[in-house]
Formats: C-alpha cells, sequence, structure tokens
C-alpha cells in the first residue's frame, strides 16, 4: 500500500463551481501536510499547508485535516480555467525530514 | 535569489553510462531531497538528507547514489543508468515547512 494515496481523476468541474480533491495517508506518525499544484511541464509549487485538524482557509482554497480518519482534502471553490493542473498531496515524517507525495489529481475547469 | 538550482536540464545517456545531477540551495534550509517523477506516479523520493552530513533512503533508492557535499549542495549520482532511471529528476529544500523545488532534470536512458 503506498503510504499517500489520491484519486488520479481526472476531474474535470465548470467554471466557478466547487474542486473536491480527497488524499488519504497510512503513517498515523505523519505531522505535516500539504497541497502542491503542479502545471504540466512545471516544478510543484505549495497551495497550502495543514498541521492539527480541522479546516483552514486562505482565499479560494480550503484545505481539511481529520488524523483519525488519515484523511486530507482540498476545496477549491469558485474554480478557475487557471486552476487547470495536477494537485499533489504530500506528507511529513519521521519529524518532518521525510516528505512523500501521492500520485496526484488531474484537475480539469471547463470555461 | 536563486532558490533551488539543478543542472543540468536535459541529459541523454547510454544504458551503463554514469552521470551525476547537480543541486544546489541558497536559502539556508537544512533539508534537501531527490524525486523522480514518472507519468501517473507522482514524486517518489529517492533519498533525502535531513541535514548536512546525514542522508537516508527514500521510496526508490535502488540505483542510485547521493551526496551531500556541504549545507547548500547536494548531488545524486547514477552509476551505471537503465532505461527504468529514464524519468523526470526534482531536488527540493525545506526549511521549517514548505519544500522549494528546482526546475527539473529530463534524463532518457537509451
Amino acid at each position: 500500500q503506498k503510504e499517500v494515496e489520491q484519486n488520479s481523476g481526472p476531474l474535470s468541474v465548470p467554471e466557478g463551481a466547487i474542486a473536491s480533491l480527497n488524499c488519504t495517508y497510512s503513517d498515523r506518525g505523519s505531522q505535516s501536510f500539504f497541497w502542491y499544484r503542479q502545471y504540466s511541464g512545471k516544478s510543484p509549487e505549495l497551495i497550502m499547508s495543514i498541521y492539527s485538524n480541522g479546516d483552514k482557509e486562505d482565499g479560494r482554497f480550503t484545505a481539511q485535516l481529520n488524523k483519525a480518519s488519515q484523511y486530507v482534502s482540498l476545496l477549491i471553490r469558485d474554480s478557475q480555467p487557471s486552476d487547470s493542473a495536477t494537485y499533489l498531496c504530500a506528507v511529513s515524517l519521521d519529524g518532518g525530514f521525510k516528505t512523500i507525495f501521492g500520485a496526484g489529481t488531474r484537475l480539469f475547469v471547463k470555461a | 535569489n536563486a532558490g533551488v538550482t539543478q543542472t543540468p536540464k536535459f541529459q541523454v545517456l547510454k544504458t551503463g553510462q554514469s552521470m551525476t545531477l547537480q543541486c544546489a540551495q541558497d536559502m539556508n534550509h537544512n533539508s534537501m531531497y531527490w524525486y523522480r517523477q514518472d507519468p501517473g506516479m507522482g514524486l517518489r523520493l529517492i533519498y533525502y538528507s535531513a541535514s548536512e552530513g546525514t542522508t537516508d533512503k527514500g521510496e526508490v533508492p535502488n540505483g542510485y547514489n547521493v551526496s551531500r557535499l556541504n549545507k547548500r549542495e547536494f548531488s545524486l549520482r547514477l552509476e551505471s543508468a537503465a532505461p527504468s532511471q529514464t524519468s523526470v529528476y526534482f531536488c527540493a529544500s525545506k526549511g521549517s515547512t514548505e519544500a522549494f523545488f528546482g526546475q527539473g532534470t529530463r534524463l532518457t536512458v537509451v
């Protein structure tokens, strides 16, 4: 079992809708959780980080963490075509030094 | 401020050849990482270095070696390249929170 699991998609949503991306992880010792966005042919860039249970909002993005269920999600409100990318969930283990990524979910936002 | 710099950006190797991918960061980060990215596989951790002088295996270390030369530099070596090592390689460095990535090296082994 891979340590970080994501639905590979593609996930297609209309412009203006809410996109919901999900991630599960296997190591209960995981301490930090991240969502990265990667455009085709580019490097990943951080969108959100979350460290404690609950919701964290930043503009149109909301990260949700449930450590009991080992579940992390990312909501994108008012989705725009520019949000079309691959979204990578990442988890830090071993005191935060070892960062493992999921396979990513491809998101398409249709204009 | 360059961030994380990887060289080279593109490389074609013949099976059995060796090469070293270079990575340098100027953000004074303690931790550095090497990942490979294949279609549909996301980023897979090859090796990481939590601090200068330490290195640890990640998810897919076979066929690779690393050297943390100093706090700034972390190199990845392929001793005998194989077609299965054709991939895009990313170096990253991390401070207290997020990881910052280099631009990637597209490696093809023929």
